[in-house]
């Protein structure tokens, strides 16, 4: 899981801004995942992605927005309609043929101003 | 949907004895299980993994069980050590599909 980043470490977002947070991966993994962590929520799907230039939503993607242009970037952009942006994001990627098996970027964490 | 439950919310433990956590699933199509690790502010890391077809797993000091015909799973962490303390999430694949279905955690804490 070394060959995940995610950048920044930390993002302030201000009142109807749309900000973008980074994934990037050079395992060569086909999927790639994002997941929110709130306290005491555990890790809830937001977007995937099995190949390049298809996604899908996954339990909570109402405010949030994905592009897959390239197999090793998977940006999520955190749009003014997502209402309660506060949170922990993680970005994940597996192997085809095992893509069950999910490792996980060290996380950007984004905070409202 | 799937749904998992994980309990307990918080295990505190002292040094050397065993740790249980349990999670139970919905989905009878469920087939993979695996188990991660999260340091304070840091990513989960996967430590021990398990499929439909096996009943038990085991890495070092640590096992996981699965009773298919009950739904749940259990992580067992033997020998603990304060290196141990983290919190700990359960997960299930959603039916035969790849997305993962995840528990609330559990803050494990083990006293020196």
């Amino acid at each position: 899981d070394g060959g995940i980043t995610q950048s920044p470490k930390y993002l302030f977002r201000k009142e109807g801004q749309n900000v973008t947070l980074s994934c990037e991966q050079n395992l060569n993994h086909d999927a790639m995942y994002w997941y929110r962590q709130d306290p005491g929520q555990g890790l809830r799907l937001i977007y995937y992605s099995q190949i390049v230039n298809d996604f899908q939503k996954g339990d909570i993607a109402e405010g949030y927005s994905v592009s897959r242009e390239k197999k090793e970037s998977f940006p999520l952009t955190v749009t003014s309609a997502q209402k309660n942006p506060t949170a922990f994001y993680l970005c994940a990627s597996s192997i085809q043929g095992s893509r069950e098996t999910q490792y996980f970027g060290p996380g950007t964490r984004l905070l409202v101003l | 949907g799937e749904n998992v439950e994980q309990h307990p919310s918080t295990l505190s433990v002292q040094e050397g004895d065993s740790a249980v956590i349990k999670c139970t699933y919905s989905d009878s199509a469920s087939n993979y299980f695996p188990w991660y690790k999260q340091e304070l502010g840091k990513r989960p890391q996967l430590i021990i993994d398990i499929r439909s077809n096996v009943g038990e797993k085991k890495d070092q000091r640590i096992a996981v069980t699965l009773n298919k015909t009950a739904k749940h799973f259990s992580l067992h962490i033997t020998e603990t050590q304060p290196e141990d303390s983290a919190v700990y999430f359960c997960a299930a694949t959603q039916g035969g599909s790849e997305k993962l279905v995840f528990g609330k955690g559990t803050k494990l804490t083990v006293n020196p």
